[in-house]
């Protein structure tokens, strides 16, 4: 079945360092992928998607490429702030488009320390 | 903007008692679902509903069961809350052919 498989947290950087979220998955076809990202209290918002390989997804200053040949959609930033402290889920949606077949990864909590 | 909003912040209940979660949207959206969000597991699909009073499960309804007379409000019901249904419980809601699922805020429930 489809899957995604994200880094462990918890990570924690200093203000202005590099973030790097890695994120793998498992999916027949061509899915469509996601990062949404959760603040302290509140619910998850989508942050960046793409939805064909090689499509580079962008936001705030994160973005993730999709890579097909590695089954890849690692989420970075050149340079954290402390309002960047949250969690922060992978997701795909499957080539039919079924939202009820919508997979998330684990989640990664990221704090910025000033 | 999309608002989805959900009954409470935080809930209390004790083993045995039957539990309601609300969850309202104002988009007129069509797909709406509860997931359960635990430490390492990310997001569980309980059950989702894609029109008035039809349902379906997801990949974890036991213990669960859900009502939509509204199209608005989706509710999911606890019939006799156990502690392992200790959990933050998400709503969402998606329009037509979109791929963004909208969120509320969540439930912290726990069920002592």
């Amino acid at each position: 079945g489809n899957s995604v498989t994200q880094m462990e947290g918890p990570v924690t950087l200093s203000e202005e360092a590099f973030l790097t979220i890695n994120c793998t998955y498992t999916a027949t076809g061509y899915p469509s992928l996601f990062w949404y990202v959760q603040y302290p209290g509140e619910g998850l918002q989508l942050l960046l998607k793409a939805t064909k390989a090689d499509d580079k997804g962008s936001n705030k200053g994160f973005e993730a490429t999709y890579r097909k040949e590695t089954t890849s959609f690692h989420l970075e930033k050149g340079s954290v702030q402390v309002s960047d402290s949250a969690v922060y889920f992978c997701a795909l949606s499957p080539p039919t488009r079924a939202n009820n077949d919508m997979r998330f990864g684990a989640g990664t909590r990221l704090t910025v320390k000033p | 903007d999309v608002k989805v909003t959900q009954s409470s912040r935080y809930l209390v209940k004790r083993t045995g008692e039957k539990v309601f979660l609300e969850c309202v949207q104002d988009m007129d959206h069509e797909n709406m679902f509860w997931y359960r969000q635990d430490p390492g597991l990310g997001l569980r699909l309980i059950y989702f509903s894609y029109d008035v009073k039809m349902k379906e499960k997801g990949d974890i309804p036991e213990g669960y069961s859900v009502s939509r007379e509204k199209k608005e409000r989706f509710s999911l019901i606890l019939e006799s809350a156990s502690t392992n249904q200790t959990s933050m419980y998400l709503c969402a809601s998606v329009g037509p052919g979109s791929y963004e699922q909208y969120f509320g805020p969540g439930t912290r429930l726990t069920v002592t």
